[in-house]
């Protein structure tokens, strides 16, 4: 089954700078990758997901990048503000025309914004 | 406005007795998920639906077994609950060959 691993699992940036955080998997199947942030007690919250035919998207402050072939992929979120504080998951899973298998969890980055 | 609806949100049982969780759609959604959370971890997949076909993860236990009567409602059994079995019960939909996942609130389960 697939494999997700996820770097770093703790990340402490200032305000205003920007935070990175890496996902690697291991089933060329998989086609669509989701990033998830999730605040204390609450449910995943999608942030941005990319399918595997496009190698980056952005929205706004927040952008992914997928590199196929090394079967990585990449959170970037710029200008970071004390709201970005939260644990930010990434995930896989394979989509067919009857819909999307489950996904398949990283461990989770705790992103930490210092004022 | 259409949603993922979970209940309880918090649901205590005693070790060994039977308990169910449920899970509603209004959004009319074919595939339904049920996802295990522990403190300080991911979610994990236990299984899933495509209409009415259940598909179990390798490694769910036997203990977990789920049951989905028709298109808006499923339902997560946990047979013998341990003490490990406390966690964050999260369900999910997806729309046909879609590929975003909606999350419920998810149901928070204490065994004492």
């Amino acid at each position: 089954g697939e494999n997700v691993e996820q770097h770093p699992s703790t990340l402490s940036v200032q305000e205003g700078d920007s935070a990175v955080i890496k996902c690697t998997y291991s089933d060329s199947a998989s086609n669509y990758f989701p990033w998830y942030k999730q605040e204390l007690g609450k449910r995943p919250q999608l942030i941005i997901d990319i399918r595997s035919n496009v190698g980056e998207k952005k929205d706004q402050r927040i952008a992914v990048t997928l590199n196929k072939t090394a079967k990585h992929f990449s959170l970037h979120i710029t200008e970071t503000q004390p709201e970005d504080s939260a644990v930010y998951f990434c995930a896989a899973s394979i989509v067919s025309g009857g819909g999307a298998d489950g996904l398949t969890f990283g461990k989770g980055t705790h992103l930490i914004i210092q004022p | 406005d259409a949603m993922v609806i979970q209940n309880p949100r918090y649901q205590v049982t005693q070790f060994g007795k039977p308990v169910t969780l449920s899970c509603s759609q209004t959004l009319n959604h074919n595939v339904m998920y049920w996802y295990q959370q522990k403190s300080s971890q991911a979610p994990k997949l236990l299984f899933h639906y495509y209409d009415k076909d259940f598909n179990n993860e390798a490694d769910t236990p036997d203990n977990f077994q789920s049951r989905r009567p028709n298109t808006s409602f499923c339902f997560l059994d946990i047979r013998s609950p341990g003490l490990g079995d406390a966690a964050m019960y999260l369900c999910a939909t997806s729309g046909y060959s879609q590929e975003t996942q909606y999350f419920g609130p998810g149901t928070r389960l204490l065994v004492l």
